[in-house]
């Protein structure tokens, strides 16, 4: 069982829609929670920390669930430059800084 | 400010060949990552700076890869003979310590081995 998992992609969304994309991790020490984006061909940036209270970034909403070690990432009202693909990450606290990525789930938005 | 770049952009080698690729990480960072992304594949840990401590190790995939990090700034991986699995992109991240804090990334060495 990979460390961190993701939906599958891809996602082919019209502009306007909301898209969630769900993520578990397997190490219940994990202790910091991330989305990082990923645009074609290009470096990881991050999208937004996930906080256990929830958090929201504009039209991005992140939510982590510590019991079921689930977390989250909703985006409303999708844009063409939402297209990327969208990667969870975890950092556990007993190991350092290290990151574990998911797999990433690409999203396409369409005119 | 500038932010973490790395060099090569791209190396096209042959196999057996060793190779050295380089990270500048941002001015001030005491943590310094590398990592690798295969094609189709996710991001996968090879080693972690923090300050003056022993280096984490622990995502090195074999000993024919290395990593030092001079002065606490520049970092340097090497790869000796290199294998065609070797191939991927190389990403060097840089962060403020401690751990959990937002690590930035540099553009990345695009490796070949032919």
């Amino acid at each position: 069982r990979k460390e961190v998992e993701q939906d599958p992609g891809p996602f082919n969304v019209p502009e306007g829609a909301t898209v969630a994309f769900n993520c578990t991790y397997s190490n219940s020490a994990s202790q910091s929670f991330f989305w990082y984006r990923q645009d074609c061909r290009k470096e990881p940036k991050l999208l937004m920390s996930v906080y256990s209270s929830g958090n929201e970034d504009g039209r991005f909403t992140a939510q982590l669930n510590r019991a079921s070690q689930y977390i989250s990432l909703l985006i409303r009202d999708s844009k063409l430059s939402d297209s990327a693909t969208y990667l969870c990450v975890v950092n556990v606290g007993n190991q350092g800084g290290k990151l574990i990525f998911g797999q990433g789930t690409e999203l396409s938005v369409k005119p | 400010g500038a932010g973490v770049s790395q060099s090569p952009s791209n190396k096209v080698t042959e196999k057996g060949k060793d190779v050295e690729l380089r990270c500048d990480p941002i001015s001030g960072h005491t943590a310094l990552y590398w990592y690798r992304q295969s094609l189709g594949q996710g991001l996968e840990f090879l080693i972690y700076f923090q300050g003056n401590s022993a280096p984490d190790k622990s995502g090195l995939p074999s000993d024919r890869f290395s990593a030092e990090r001079t002065g606490g700034s520049v970092s340097t991986l090497t790869i000796q003979r290199t294998q065609q699995e070797d191939s991927a992109v190389y990403l060097c991240a840089s962060s403020r310590g401690p751990p959990g804090n937002e690590q930035f990334f540099g553009p990345g060495t695009r490796l070949t081995v032919l």
